[in-house]
């Protein structure tokens, strides 16, 4: 079994601050995407970094894969109350069928 | 971009009774489809597998009696819970996977069990 290890679990920060959050396993995925989930919706996807080393950046938040592609790192610059919810890394892996393995999540809170 | 449409997006029904979730792939046909439980502020639990034209593949610890999965079109799976009991109270997403658009998640259903 898989298993995506995502820290920290809960997150509350003043609107400005910098934050990361960080997706490690001891396993390789041909993929990683990480989503964002606001309450009583499905998860949207944000991202998806193929290439180990790959950092992509989405306005204010920028994404990273592991030279091994085992972990991946999102930041946040300069966070608003808008970027609160709920932050999935999900790594992909094919394993006889393709497989779509889901770390805890980050519960991100952001105040005025 | 991709849409699946997941209905009903809230249901509330008697203990006992069973309740029918439909996953819809819409404008692109999905050979592959995926059903999660999620409790609050917690992760994605994967209960099953749904491959079109056989039998979903469900994760340990499910019941594969009492969660019924049915996918009988590229564009349709349907996840009937039978004889619900309060516990079952959660919210249930589906995600549909293709070739060209990766995953694609429903909205999910808030179910509660009274």
């Amino acid at each position: 079994t898989q298993l995506l290890e995502q820290s920290p679990q809960f997150l509350s920060i003043q609107e400005g601050e910098n934050l990361t959050v960080y997706c490690n396993s001891s396993s390789v995925f041909s993929s990683l995407q990480w989503y964002r989930q606001e309450p009583g919706e499905g998860p949207v996807l944000l991202v998806t970094v193929v290439t180990g080393g790959e950092v992509k950046k989405l306005k204010r938040l920028t994404f990273q894969f592991g030279d091994a592609r085992k972990d991946s790192s999102l930041h946040i610059t300069a966070a608003q109350p808008g970027d609160t919810g709920l932050y999935l890394c999900a790594g992909y892996s094919y394993s006889g069928y393709s497989t779509l393995t889901f770390g805890k999540g980050t519960m991100l809170l952001v105040s005025p | 971009g991709a849409v699946v449409s997941q209905h009903p997006s809230r249901v509330i029904c008697k203990s006992g009774t069973s309740v029918k979730i439909e996953c819809r792939s819409l404008d692109f046909q999905a050979t592959t489809m995926f059903w999660y439980r999620q409790f609050p502020k917690q992760s994605l639990m994967l209960m099953a597998t749904s491959n079109e034209g056989s039998k979903a593949t469900y994760e340990q610890g499910v019941e594969k009696d009492k969660f019924l999965i049915n996918h009988a079109s590229l564009t349709l799976s349907t996840l009937t819970v039978t004889s619900a009991h309060p516990e079952d109270s959660s919210f249930y997403i589906c995600s549909a996977r293709s070739e060209t658009n990766g995953y694609t998640f429903g909205s999910g259903t808030r179910l509660t069990v009274v």
